[in-house]
Parts: C-alpha cells; sequence; structure tokens
C-alpha cells in the first residue's frame, strides 16, 4: 500500500489554467505538507494542515489555494496558471507537528509543466 | 531568516571512493534530518541528529551533529552506483522548516 500518494503524476497545462493536485496519506498522521521542488531541486515548503487546520502558510502567490477536508487529504488548487509555477509538487506527512522532529514521508511528485 | 547552507551542489566519484557532504548555519540548530533523493524520485528520510557531538552509522553512512549544533555531515565510505542521487539536510524550528540546497552524488563505475 502507498503510504503518500499524489494525484496527477504529471500535468501539462496553458498559462491561465486553473489545475488541482490532490494528496492523500494512510499513515494516520496529522500534519500534510506541500513542497515545491524547482528546476534547480531546492525543496520549499508552501503549506502545512495539522488536522485541517493551516499551520504554515508561506510566501506564495494567493492563486495557490490549499484545502484539507479532513486529515487524510490535502489538495493544493492553483488558478491562472503562470510558466514559473513549472515545477514538481511534493505532499508529505509527519506524525505530529512541525517542530516536533517527526520525520516527514513524502509523496511520488507531480510534476506540472506550464506551456 | 534562517538558513542552512550545503556543501558542495555536486560531487562527482569513481565507484569505491569515499563521498562528504556538508551543512552549515550560523545558528544553532535543534535538530537535523537528512534526505536522500534518487533521480526521478521522491525525498526519503535517512536520519535524525538531535545532540551535541552525535554520530550515527547506517553500515556505510556515516552522519554526525556538530559539537556547536550549527553543522552537520554525511560521509559516505566507498561509494557504490546505488548510492547516486540528491542528498539534502533539513531542519525543523517551530514552522520554519528549512532545506538545504542539496548535494548531488554521481558515481561511475
Amino acid at each position: 500500500d502507498t503510504a503518500v500518494s499524489q494525484t496527477p503524476k504529471y500535468l501539462v497545462t496553458q498559462m491561465g489554467n486553473d489545475k488541482s493536485i490532490k494528496c492523500e496519506q494512510n499513515l494516520g498522521h496529522d500534519t500534510m505538507y506541500w513542497y515545491k521542488q524547482d528546476s534547480k531541486k531546492f525543496l520549499k515548503i508552501m503549506f502545512s494542515y495539522n488536522n485541517k487546520e493551516l499551520i504554515i502558510n508561506e510566501t506564495v502567490p494567493n492563486r495557490f489555494s490549499p484545502k484539507s477536508p479532513d486529515k487524510a487529504h490535502l489538495n493544493l488548487h492553483i488558478n491562472s496558471l503562470e510558466l514559473g509555477d513549472s515545477a514538481v509538487y511534493f505532499c508529505a506527512s509527519s506524525l505530529n507537528l512541525p517542530g516536533d522532529s517527526y520525520e516527514q514521508y513524502f509523496g511520488p511528485g507531480t510534476r506540472l509543466t506550464v506551456t | 531568516g534562517q538558513q542552512v547552507m550545503q556543501i558542495p551542489q555536486y560531487q562527482h566519484v569513481q565507484e569505491g571512493e569515499d563521498f562528504t557532504t556538508y551543512c552549515n548555519s550560523s545558528t544553532t540548530l535543534s535538530n537535523i534530518q537528512w534526505y536522500k533523493q534518487r533521480p526521478g524520485g521522491h525525498p526519503v528520510f535517512l536520519i535524525q541528529l538531535v545532540k551535541s557531538g552525535e554520530v550515527k552509522k547506517q553500515k556505510r553512512l556515516t552522519f554526525q551533529f556538530g559539537e556547536a549544533k550549527k553543522n552537520s555531515s554525511l560521509h559516505i565510505t566507498a561509494t557504490q552506483t546505488t548510492d547516486v542521487g540528491t542528498y539534502f539536510c533539513f531542519n525543523q524550528a517551530g514552522t520554519a522548516l528549512i532545506f538545504g540546497k542539496g548535494t548531488t552524488l554521481s558515481v561511475s563505475s
């Protein structure tokens, strides 16, 4: 069984479109995250939810909106896609709050290409 | 803001040679974690260091946390082709989650 899953794995779309990425974890973790990895492999935290509550909201354009319907799911919706949004987006989860020093489990990633 | 500097950015070795990547911070770190990302894959947790001067080993991998808790290293002895990938250090302090920029290791046989 996959611990952290993301859909879709690949997403190719045109500028201006709106798209969503979905993430699910079956580990029973309380905290979930979205990271963006750029072409230089730099990993940057975007958002984190703990038990459906937003706890980390980094400086990210408001075109990005996360939603957590329950603690096992964290989705990312992106409006008006731009070329600079092209990247790999990773979902991750951990047992407890950030700062509690728990390891993170990452999903396989969603490679977003905006043309 | 807090930063974790990681060097080198790239390292190429011959199979059998050793490899080391370093992470440095200007501030004291409460803990440091190391992750490995294979080409085309996702980051996978390797280890966490918490105590000053801590040294942990996993087979050919040796992880160290500096006495001042401002630096850490990952050393691989006798690299193998299965070691290729990008190694990241990571620190979390409250809601500040910082990955180093990673060291990409390539190994030729």
